[in-house]
Parts: C-alpha cells; sequence; structure tokens
C-alpha cells in the first residue's frame, strides 16, 4: 500500500466525451504529479503542483486540464481526447520538491482507452 | 538526449537465477540522485531505492543490491534467487539538482522487463 490511491482504474471514452480523473494522497505529501505511461515510450510527466500550486506544465495539449483543490487531490479534467491519447495515466506524490531529495510514490494508475 | 539508459529491454530468467540490470545516466551535475523502481503487471510503480551523487556504498537490501559506479556513471541492480514474483518491469531514474527546473524532476529509462519463470 502506498497511500496514493486513483480513480478509475479502467475507463474508455469517446473522443467527444468528457470525462476526469482523480488521484488522492494520504501521506501528507506537499508535491504532486500527473505522468503518462504509452506503450513502448518512456514515462512523460505532464504536470507538477505544489502546495496547489502549478509548477511545471509540459507542453500538454490543453485537452488535458489539471486541477488541484488541496495538498491531498490531484485531478486530470479530459476533453476531446485523441485515440493517441489512449495510455496509462500515473499520479504521484512527494514530500516536498527539493530536487532528488524526496522519493515519489505512485498510484495504481488508470488505463485510459479513446475510442 | 537520453539521460538514462537501460539498453536491455527483456531478460528471462529461470527461478532461482540471479539477474543483473543495467543502467547507465549522464548528467553534468556534481549532485544528482539515483532511483530505481519497479512495475509489476498491476500497474503501480513501486519505489525501490534513492542513491545520492555523493555516496558510493553498494547497498543490499534482501535478495536486491545496488552497484553504484561514478566512474563509469552507472547504477546497476541484482535480484539475486531471482522469483515468479520479481517479474516487472524495472525503470532506473534520475534527479539532478542543479540543472534549472530540475526540482524534482524524474528522467526515466525505457524500462526493462524481467520475466521470471518457475
Amino acid at each position: 500500500e502506498t497511500g496514493v490511491t486513483q480513480t478509475p482504474r479502467h475507463l474508455v471514452m469517446g473522443m467527444t466525451n468528457k470525462k476526469s480523473l482523480k488521484c488522492e494522497q494520504h501521506l501528507g505529501h506537499n508535491a504532486m504529479y500527473w505522468y503518462k505511461q504509452s506503450a513502448k515510450k518512456p514515462l512523460e510527466l505532464m504536470f507538477v503542483y505544489s502546495l496547489e500550486e502549478r509548477v511545471e506544465n509540459n507542453s500538454v495539449p490543453s485537452r488535458f486540464s489539471p486541477e488541484c483543490p488541496n495538498s491531498s487531490h490531484l485531478f486530470l479534467h479530459l476533453h476531446t481526447l485523441q485515440p493517441e491519447d489512449s495510455a496509462l495515466y500515473l499520479c504521484a506524490s512527494s514530500q516536498d520538491l527539493l530536487a532528488g531529495a524526496y522519493e515519489q510514490y505512485f498510484g495504481p494508475g488508470t488505463r485510459l482507452t479513446v475510442t | 538526449a537520453q539521460k538514462v539508459t537501460q539498453a536491455q529491454t527483456e531478460i528471462s530468467v529461470v527461478e532461482k537465477e540471479d539477474v543483473t540490470l543495467d543502467c547507465v545516466y549522464e548528467t553534468r551535475d556534481t549532485t544528482y540522485y539515483l532511483f530505481w523502481y519497479k512495475q509489476p503487471p498491476s500497474g503501480e510503480l513501486v519505489f525501490l531505492i534513492r542513491r545520492n551523487s555523493f555516496d558510493e556504498q553498494n547497498e543490499i537490501s534482501g535478495r536486491y543490491s545496488w552497484n553504484f559506479q561514478k566512474s563509469t556513471s552507472s547504477f546497476n541492480f541484482t535480484i539475486t534467487a531471482s522469483q515468479v514474483v520479481d517479474s516487472a518491469v524495472y525503470f532506473c531514474a534520475l534527479s539532478e539538482a542543479q540543472t534549472t527546473d530540475s526540482w524534482g524532476k524524474l528522467q526515466f529509462g525505457a524500462g526493462t522487463q524481467v520475466v521470471v519463470t518457475p
């Protein structure tokens, strides 16, 4: 049990749908992250939040919209997705943002399929 | 440019064999951190170890051991007496402390799939 939960675990959506992914961390951490993991590609960092403020937006298309209402919750709002957005979306948290000093703990991921 | 190279795409072993996963990294920073994560079929990345650039001591944790060699920019991982439950993808990652925007950014290698058969 890593203390980071994600819902839903699986999601199938059409290109015109709107859905949201939810992440919750129970570790008292201050930083949260969204990653995308596609087949045969390295993990891609999408967004980083520290104390509810967005620190990084790694050139992610606007059809992905993050939200961090508090330090325990992180959302990824999805709309008008493309088939190439099908991937495993992983949420992570760390105690703080101090380069490498704190390891990141990951949730189980949401397997997203866009049809 | 790829900062972390895991040259082995897949390694297959029979249970009880030892398996070593290679990781080569590239950085100009003098302060950096190296990590290993395990990703079983369930999908969740499990943190295994963090090493900072000033600590070259090898580490052993149960059947796991890590060999950090700055001279060759390598941080290799060995599983001794492998078990079926070790079947997973293993990722090596680098975090650079001095590069701009490197506040905690993990740069992952492509991963090595380990398959352990009974």
